[in-house]
C-alpha cells in the first residue's frame, strides 16, 4: 500500500450506531488531518494532529471524537450521528503540521450516510 | 472574513479549448495559494502552488495571483477529457498555516 488509505470506503449507519473510520499513512508524516467535504461547500477541517498529540479542533461537535495511536493511523470514531452529518470524510497527511511549504496528500475519503 | 469564492460550475467545454478557473479571497496575510485537483470518488491532490503576485506555468497548467483584485486563476491549455474533475483553490491563513478552501469548480472537458 502506498500514499493514504482510508477503510471502509462507504458506511451507512443510523443514528443510534457506534463505527469508526480508519486512516493510515504510508508516507512517513508526522502531521495528519480530518476534514468534511460537503457537496457545493468548502473542505472543513475537523482535527489535526502533529506527532499524536491533537494540535487543532475546530469546534466539532463531540459526537466525533479522533484518535491517533501513533503517526500513521488515524482513525474518528462516531456515535450519534446526525443526519446532516452525511458527507465524505477525507483523512490526510503532511511531513509536518504548520508548514505552508509541506503538501498535504488525501486519502480516497469515506462516504459516510446517516439515516 | 475569511472566504475563498468559487463557481460550483460545472463549467463544460469542447475538448482543445482553454479553459480558465477562477477564485477570489477576501483578505490573506499570507500570499501562498494552491490549486487541488479532484477526480470523482478521490481525495484531492495537489496540482500547484503559487507565492504572491504573477504567473506560475507547469506544462499545460498556468497559475495566476492578481493580489489588486484578490483574484486567483487556473488556466489549462489544450483541456483533455482527463481534465475532467472539480478543480479546488486553498489559501493560507493564519500563524498556524491552515488552508482555507473553496468550494470547488467542477470542470467538464467534452470530447
Amino acid at each position: 500500500e502506498t500514499g493514504v488509505t482510508q477503510t471502509p470506503r462507504h458506511l451507512v449507519m443510523g443514528m443510534t450506531n457506534k463505527k469508526s473510520l480508519k486512516c493510515e499513512q504510508h508516507l512517513g508524516h508526522n502531521a495528519m488531518y480530518w476534514y468534511k467535504q460537503s457537496a457545493k461547500k468548502p473542505l472543513e477541517l475537523m482535527f489535526v494532529y502533529s506527532l499524536e498529540e491533537r494540535v487543532e479542533n475546530n469546534s466539532v461537535p463531540s459526537r466525533f471524537s479522533p484518535e491517533c495511536p501513533n503517526s500513521s493511523h488515524l482513525f474518528l470514531h462516531l456515535h450519534t450521528l446526525q443526519p446532516e452529518d452525511s458527507a465524505l470524510y477525507l483523512c490526510a497527511s503532511s511531513p509536518r503540521q504548520g508548514r505552508h511549504t509541506d503538501t498535504q496528500y488525501f486519502g480516497p475519503g469515506t462516504r459516510l450516510t446517516v439515516l | 472574513q475569511k472566504e475563498v469564492e468559487q463557481d460550483p460550475g460545472p463549467l463544460s467545454v469542447p475538448e482543445g479549448a482553454i479553459v480558465s478557473l477562477n477564485c477570489t479571497y477576501s483578505n490573506s496575510a499570507f500570499q501562498y495559494f494552491m490549486w487541488y485537483r479532484q477526480y470523482s470518488r478521490k481525495g484531492p491532490e495537489l496540482l500547484m502552488y503559487t507565492y504572491s503576485s504573477g504567473n506560475k506555468e507547469d506544462g499545460r497548467f498556468t497559475a495566476q495571483v492578481d493580489k489588486s483584485s484578490k483574484y486567483i486563476s487556473l488556466f489549462i491549455r489544450d483541456s483533455q477529457p482527463s481534465d475532467s474533475a472539480t478543480y479546488l483553490c486553498a489559501r493560507i491563513e493564519g500563524s498556524n498555516y491552515q488552508l482555507i478552501w473553496g468550494a470547488g469548480t467542477k470542470l467538464i472537458i467534452k470530447p
